[in-house]
């Protein structure tokens, strides 16, 4: 089954503590993002991918970092989290090239809920 | 830059009844607009998209959107709601069609009773 798989689901952790969340997706997408969810201000951006080794930062980058060492992984890493880390965090994915009707169309996983205390 | 503006954070509807989510975009080149749709404790999966051609999408679930270009619009319509309709739904937009550039609304949550 072509999915987006994020673990863990759930989080709870405590500041500093440093932790990182995967993201694998099986569809051989070239493109993959990392968004934040918070009530009222929908999805943003935090970093994405355009392939191996190649990431840039999304809207809301500072706190977080990435790498794409596979082209099917693409982890989320908070190094020293803070409580305005607390959020619903989703990665996806996306093809970005060849001529398939769901080119530039992306595909998400089901989210990680991470509460910073 | 791009942007969406979802008008009412939160819609409610009788079962039976028409769905109307509103949803302007701006953006500085022919947008690629898209609706997203989240269940509860789910991720987000694809409602319709409009890239060129027709301005009228259908999607699924009995959903289409409409783009009018003179009034940056791209409102969602359903005819008859179901309860299995209730959900959170998100309009994005993107300039060119990149997903890197995929900028989304704040969303809109409806709510289907009785």
């Amino acid at each position: 089954e072509a999915q987006v798989t994020q673990n863990p689901r759930y989080l709870i952790t405590v500041t500093g503590k440093k932790l990182t969340v995967t993201c694998s997706q099986n569809m051989n997408h070239e493109y993959m993002s990392w968004y934040r969810q918070d009530p009222g201000l929908g999805l943003r951006q935090i970093y994405y991918s355009m392939n191996v080794e190649v990431t840039d930062k999304g809207d809301v980058p500072e706190g977080y970092k990435v790498s794409r060492k596979e082209k099917r992984n693409f982890p989320l890493i908070l190094e020293s989290p803070s409580p305005n880390q607390t959020s619903l965090y989703f990665c996806a994915s996306s093809p970005i090239t060849g001529t398939s009707d769901d080119k530039n169309i992306q595909y998400f996983g089901a989210g990680t809920r991470l509460s910073v205390l | 830059a791009q942007s969406v503006t979802q008008l009412g954070s939160h819609v409610s509807v009788s079962e039976g009844a028409l769905v109307l989510l509103r949803c302007n975009y701006s953006s500085s080149v022919p947008p690629y607009l898209f609706w997203y749709v989240q269940y509860p404790n789910q991720g987000l999966q694809l409602l319709l998209k409009y890239t060129t051609g027709a301005t009228l999408v259908k999607g699924i679930n009995g959903f289409e959107a409409e783009f009018k270009k003179s009034e940056t619009s791209f409102h969602l319509t359903k005819p008859s709601a179901h309860m299995s309709d209730a959900a959170e739904y998100f309009c994005a937009v993107s300039p060119t069609g990149t997903a890197s550039k995929l900028t989304f609304g704040t969303g809109t949550r409806l709510q289907v009773t009785l």
